[in-house]
């Protein structure tokens, strides 16, 4: 079966880093979301593109988040400094025709202290 | 804009039991509805989808129908299995063409299943 990968699967940082995520969409897919899961604030979306050209990053906090697809089978997540309440699990998903669902990766656990 | 509601958790059921988790939506346009399944420690696999009104998606024993008079997408299984203990995520999508990059998922809270022996 074809699957989203996300890199790392775990990542523990001390406050003030950069954290990178990565995410390898499934080959053919040219719709990516980034979403970040919080036991108080559920499932939110951060960002999406499309063709690689992003279409909506209003979830995500501009002055330290930044999310981009350098090409068709990478994109990445970046949050330059980190923060405690950054902590969450991030995941990354991928479709190709809306309505037909996507497909969800098995996240990266983030843990700032 | 768009929203989903579905029933508060946690649900504990026995064995064998009847399963149902409401869900109902609130959008502007002709959305697609989805049930996601996620297990611990596990990202979210897409259950079902109805398309459009009056469709019945089914997977697993599970089944939930498309109910646009009522806005609603309720998730039944006739008998569980402790294998369901899960969070439910209902979802929905706005796939009209005219509303290009709508088509982001909106989910609800999720709901907690725990299914005893």
């Amino acid at each position: 079966d074809a699957r989203v990968t996300q890199t790392p699967r775990h990542k523990v940082t001390e406050m003030g880093q950069e954290v990178t995520m990565r995410c390898q969409p499934i080959l053919g897919h040219n719709t990516v979301f980034w979403y970040r899961q919080t036991m108080m604030q559920g499932l939110e979306l951060l960002a999406y593109f499309r063709n690689r050209a992003p279409l909506d990053d209003s979830g995500m906090p501009k002055d330290r988040f930044s999310a981009e697809m350098p090409d068709a089978t990478l994109a990445t997540l970046k949050i330059q400094p980190s923060e405690p309440r950054d902590s969450a699990v991030y995941f990354c998903a991928s479709g190709f025709q809306p309505g037909t669902g996507y497909t969800f990766g098995s996240g990266t656990r983030l843990t700032v202290v | 804009g768009n929203s989903v509601t579905q029933m508060e958790g946690p649900v504990t059921l026995s064995e064998e039991a009847f399963l149902t988790i409401n869900c109902t939506y609130t959008a502007t346009g002709y959305p697609s509805l989805f049930w996601y399944v996620q297990y611990p420690g596990e990202g979210l696999q897409l259950l079902l989808k109805a398309t459009k009104a009056d469709d019945k998606g089914s997977n697993k024993g599970f089944e939930a129908t498309y109910r646009k008079e009522t806005t609603s997408f309720h998730l039944e299984k006739g008998s569980v299995q402790v294998s369901d203990s899960a969070v439910y995520f209902c979802a929905l999508s706005d796939v009209r063409e005219s509303n290009f990059g709508n088509e982001k998922l909106t989910f609800g809270t999720g709901t907690r299943l725990t299914i005893i022996p």
